[in-house]
């Protein structure tokens, strides 16, 4: 089983509709991310939260939000989706006590089409 | 300038060359730099990391940084098809608190 575990991995929806993407961690990390990949732009970070108590914006949270349910569950929320939206969505995840914090882990990814 | 950029390639490398993957950052990115692997269709993996000048290896893999050029790169000796990829070069601010990922360089071995 994965480490990082998101739901749903692909997802078709229309214009206007609320969407939640799910992520869900069993390495007991304490940060958590929310990035969105399109081609030739790269990864680009939306939210990131260091605890529950703890949330902060990315370059790009326009149209995005997020809650942090629990350490191991952190999830992202399209309110009014829109076809601009679609892209492939990462949550990861990294270990604060290692020191670096740098090192990435990765789900498998959630590709959302907004028609 | 954004702050992490990589030429998007594609690299066409020969097996068994040296590839050589670079990555230029800006001031908002200065502290410790990492290198991801991306496979198609697959989630990015964390192959190399780098926090201070010079050169760090790993097996046939070499991150190099430079600072004082703001530049850092990844060769990859011993090229096999298997290192076809997307590479992602990241760079972290003073608390690494985020990771600014640039677009990527797609990297091709050829047989």
């Amino acid at each position: 089983d994965a480490d990082v575990t998101q739901t749903p991995r692909n997802r078709i929806t229309k214009t206007g509709k609320r969407i939640m993407l799910e992520c869900s961690q069993t390495k007991g990390h304490d940060r958590m991310y929310w990035y969105r990949q399109d081609p030739g732009l790269g990864l680009r970070l939306i939210y990131y939260s260091f605890d529950v108590k703890d949330i902060n914006k990315g370059e790009i949270s326009d149209g995005y939000s997020v809650s942090r349910q629990a350490q191991a569950k952190f999830s992202l929320s399209l309110e009014s989706a829109i076809p601009n939206q679609t892209a492939l969505y990462f949550c990861a995840t990294s270990d604060l006590r290692t020191g670096n914090t740098g090192e990435l882990f990765f789900g498998e990814g959630s590709r959302l089409t907004v028609l | 300038q954004k702050e992490v950029e990589q030429n998007s390639g594609p690299l066409s490398v020969p097996e068994g060359a040296i590839a050589s993957l670079n990555c230029t950052y800006s001031d908002r990115v200065s502290q410790s730099f990492f290198w991801y692997r991306q496979y198609s269709g697959k989630s990015p993996e964390l192959i190399m990391s780098i926090y201070s000048n010079g050169d760090k290896e790993d097996g046939r893999f070499t991150a190099q940084l430079n600072k004082a050029s703001q530049y850092v790169s990844l060769l990859i000796r011993d090229s096999q098809p298997s290192d076809s990829a997307t590479y992602l070069c990241a760079g972290g601010g003073s608390s690494a608190s985020k990771i600014i990922f640039g677009s990527g360089t797609r990297l091709s071995i050829r047989p």
